[in-house]
């Protein structure tokens, strides 16, 4: 079946803008994790969602980053007011069940990368 | 909390010699292990993991890793490196709850 995408696959924008981020797990999976990874670096965790209550957001670096999965499907990352170290991969990944410390793997979309000028 | 440490940023491999890449972690508790694996402009793709089942696991494309509870590593090895295996390695612990966990990678360069 489909995999986890995302889109835009690349977005550029200039400083201060907002932008939004969409992922589109895999269709059942009720676990959805948001990751940054900069340049030359490990994915770092951003946030969690368990169908469409958000479990976790500790990674999120600022307050001008938000994430929203309204249905428990599709989710949304907004960065608002962007800044040039906001550059970086985003990365969305899903998993099938909502078990607390699952053995179920993380299926990885391809990422959008995130520019800002 | 946990942490994850991969040995060399860089690795350069001749075609069909072993490929040996180095994972160490932290962990205050039992911890579940990965491998993926990184194509220019793809996701990760994951190799293999450890769930405190047998602790040599093995995955795809001939790679497998052992689980070594007295050295915290969690190393991957493959025997003979093909050129299709130049590509960027995360290894990844889950400790707590379901997030994971990446060291920074190393890039392997396979050299015909």
């Amino acid at each position: 079946g489909a995999g986890v995408s995302q889109s835009p696959r690349y977005k550029v924008a200039k400083r201060g803008q907002d932008v939004a981020l969409r992922c589109d797990p895999i269709s059942g999976h009720v676990s959805l994790f948001w990751y940054q990874q900069a340049l030359g670096q490990g994915p770092e965790f951003l946030t969690y969602f368990q169908n469409e209550a958000q479990l976790d957001k500790s990674g999120l670096p600022s307050d001008r980053f938000f994430a929203e999965r309204p249905e428990g499907s599709v989710s949304t990352l907004k960065i608002q007011r962007t800044q040039q170290e906001d550059s970086a991969v985003y990365l969305c990944a899903s998993s099938l069940s909502g078990r607390i410390r699952s053995t179920d793997t993380q299926y990885f979309g391809p990422g959008t990368r995130l520019t800002v000028l | 909390a946990q942490s994850v440490t991969q040995l060399g940023s860089h690795v350069s491999v001749s075609e069909g010699a072993l490929v040996l890449l180095r994972c160490n972690y932290s962990s205050s508790v039992p911890p579940y292990l990965f491998w993926y694996v990184q194509y220019p402009n793809q996701g990760l793709q994951l190799l293999l993991k450890y769930t405190s089942a047998a602790t040599l696991v093995k995955g795809i494309n001939g790679f497998e890793a052992e689980f070594k509870k007295s050295e915290t590593s969690f190393h991957l090895t493959k025997p003979s490196a093909h050129m299709s295996d130049a590509a960027e390695y995360f290894c990844a612990v889950k400790a707590a709850g379901n997030k994971l966990t990446f060291g920074g990678g190393t890039r392997v360069l396979v050299k015909p």
